[in-house]
């Protein structure tokens, strides 16, 4: 099984800096990688589809990167609506989702 | 717009039988365009996908819930349905339905989710 590791479990940012959030794959997935982003009490929220292909009506200050093995969620000026659990997801054949990043706001 | 509602019991006992139901409104479950999905979360830990179908009855599920899913749809009712048998306190979780879209024979991650119900398996 292709098991997806997200590292550090949690993160603190300044409003208004850019966060890096690394995914990794145990083995070659292509592009077949998802972000969501997960607040409490609230519905997962599909980011970015095919590692870069922003989902329509996401803001353009997250973007996707990566293939293969090694992918990276970046936010752009962080704002306090940002806060969430951000969660990679492989998708190809049996999904396999990261344990996710906690982001909040220093 | 999609709406996705799950319903079904709150509460089940170990080693019986969760059943949930995923009603969809605002499209169809036999769309060629879309297939249909259960995920969930246990308390305090993160999502877990459970399986999928398409409105041609293909399915495909974690390998790590083996034998014990079964995923099916309704078209008549334009539902799709979870069930999950020998349940233990392990599968207490909030369970989510959603919708992915489907093209040239890919499954594209889910873009529209239910509100999640979370289901207890307690004595």
């Amino acid at each position: 099984d292709i098991q997806m590791t997200q590292s550090p479990s949690s993160l603190s940012a300044s409003v208004g800096d850019t966060v890096t959030i690394p995914c990794r794959a145990s083995q070659g997935i292509s592009s077949y990688l998802a972000w969501y982003q997960h607040k409490p009490g609230k519905v997962p929220r599909l980011l970015i589809y095919a590692a870069s292909t922003l989902q329509s009506g996401v803001p353009s200050r997250f973007r996707g990167s990566g293939s293969g093995t090694d992918f990276t969620l970046t936010i752009s000026s962080l704002q306090p609506e940002d806060v969430a659990t951000y969660y990679c997801q492989k998708y190809n054949s049996a999904w396999t989702f990261g344990q996710g990043t906690k982001v909040e706001i220093k | 717009q999609v709406q996705l509602q799950e319903s079904g019991p709150g509460l089940v006992k170990p080693s019986e039988t969760l059943s949930l139901t995923c009603t969809v409104s605002g499209g169809s479950v036999s769309s060629g365009s879309y297939y249909w999905s259960w995920i969930r979360q246990p308390p305090g830990k993160g999502l877990e996908w459970i399986g999928y179908i398409y409105y041609s009855g293909s399915t495909n599920h974690n390998p790590s819930l083996k034998s014990r899913v079964t995923i099916s749809v309704d078209t008549s009712k334009n539902q799709f349905s979870l069930k999950l048998s020998s349940v233990t306190a392990a599968d207490t979780a909030v369970y989510y339905c959603a919708r992915g879209y489907y093209y040239d024979s890919s499954y594209y991650p889910p873009g529209d989710w239910g509100q999640g119900t979370l289901v207890t398996v307690s004595s």
